[in-house]
Parts: C-alpha cells; sequence; structure tokens
C-alpha cells in the first residue's frame, strides 16, 4: 500500500550545521508530498510542499525536492538554528479518489538545535 | 483562514473509562475533517474521516467512534478505553485552501 518512510530521530545539531532528514515514498501514480512542523505545544503547521516531479519546495531556509526516480523528499537546510527544534512530518496525499484526501504520514523525526 | 481548536491538551485516563474529545473549526464551511492518532514508535495514522455532517468513514478497526454532529464539530468518543487507546490524537480539516491541524490532544490510559 501507500507509504511514507522517514529517517528514525532524534536528530542533535549543533546551531549553523547542515540538516537532511530523509523520507522516501511507496504510492501508485503521482502523489502531492509535503513536510509539516510540530513546534513543542503547537499543531502541525504545513512548511513546504511539492505537486510534481522535479519540483522543489521550499519556506524559512528549508528545501526539498520531489524526485520520482528516486521516490524520495529528503528536507534539507543549510544552517539550523535553535528555533528549528520542532518534529517533522513527511507525508504524502492526492492518492486516492474520491473526496477523502487524507494524508499519510511518516513516523516523524524529532530535531534538538543546540546552541 | 481556517483554524481549529482541539481540547484538552492532555488527558490521563483509566482503563475502563469513557472518552470525548472534541475539536472544531472555525473559519470555513464544510470541509472534510480526520482524526488521526500516533501511538508510541508509530507514525500519524488516520482514523475516520467525515466529508459532512453524519457522515463518518472508520480506517481502521478498534475501540473508538467519531461523530460529526454539526459542519464543524467532530467528536472522537469511546465508551471504555484500553491501554492501547493511549497517544497523540490530532484533528485535521481540509477545504480548498488546504489542511489544517489542531494541537492535539495527549492520552494517557492507565
Amino acid at each position: 500500500g501507500n507509504s511514507v518512510t522517514q529517517m528514525e530521530g532524534p536528530v542533535t545539531l549543533s546551531e549553523e550545521a547542515f540538516l537532511t532528514i530523509n523520507c522516501t515514498y511507496t504510492a501508485t501514480g503521482y502523489p502531492s508530498l509535503f513536510w509539516y512542523v510540530q513546534y513543542p505545544g503547537e499543531g502541525l503547521q504545513l512548511l513546504l510542499k511539492a505537486t510534481k516531479a522535479d519540483d522543489k519546495g521550499s519556506n524559512k531556509g528549508f528545501e526539498a525536492t520531489y524526485r520520482k526516480e528516486t521516490t524520495s523528499f529528503h528536507l534539507e537546510k543549510g544552517s539550523v538554528q535553535v528555533s528549528d527544534s520542532a518534529v517533522y512530518f513527511c507525508a504524502l496525499s492526492g492518492v486516492y479518489g474520491g473526496s477523502q484526501g487524507n494524508l499519510i504520514f511518516g513516523k516523524g523525526t524529532k530535531l534538538s538545535v543546540k546552541p | 483562514s481556517q483554524t481549529i481548536h482541539q481540547w484538552p491538551a492532555t488527558l490521563v485516563q483509566p482503563v475502563g473509562s469513557p472518552l470525548s474529545l472534541e475539536c472544531t473549526v472555525e473559519g470555513t464551511s464544510n470541509p472534510n475533517l480526520y482524526w488521526y492518532r500516533q501511538a508510541a514508535g508509530r507514525g500519524l495514522q488516520l482514523l475516520f474521516y467525515s466529508v459532512g455532517i453524519g457522515q463518518i468513514s472508520s480506517e481502521v478497526p478498534q475501540n473508538l467512534s467519531a461523530s460529526r454532529p454539526q459542519d464543524r464539530q467532530f467528536i472522537l468518543s469511546s465508551k471504555k478505553l484500553l491501554l492501547s487507546d493511549s497517544g497523540f490524537y490530532l484533528c485535521a480539516c481540509r477545504d480548498n485552501y488546504g489542511y489544517t491541524f489542531g494541537s492535539g490532544t495527549r492520552l494517557t490510559v492507565v
């Protein structure tokens, strides 16, 4: 079935380090791909998305490129900040018919950035 | 833009007790509504979704039920909680503008 496999955490980095969180997916058709972020005590927020192959989503210094050939959507940031500490979820949607349109999530990766 | 109110933020309940988690949505009408759960070590799993008042679909067999008595109200319930019901519960809304999530409820069944 359709699924998302996400790098296990937790990930601990020093400020200004380079971040990569791996995400691969299994899906029929052409799903849309998302990264969501959950800051402590808050709900999930959309960080970035890509709707077709080779699209690059970007926001707040984070980037992810939709790679159909490797079925991947890895999240990267060149220089993390303490304020980036959160849980990051990779997700896909759009592979179902009908109107339910739910998201399929990875397990989440907890990122801690130390000053 | 839409806003989701979900409460409580944390809840500790004994085994066998009932459960009611409520989610209300503002700023949209006729959205699709979802309940997700994240158990320890697992991803966010879809439990229920609703495309309209009184319309509930269940994704997995379980000890829980859902109801949608009003367009912007979605309730997750159980008559008797099990230890395995512990987890993080998220309500979500989808309309033409995309998805919005509540802040979640951390449920611990003891």
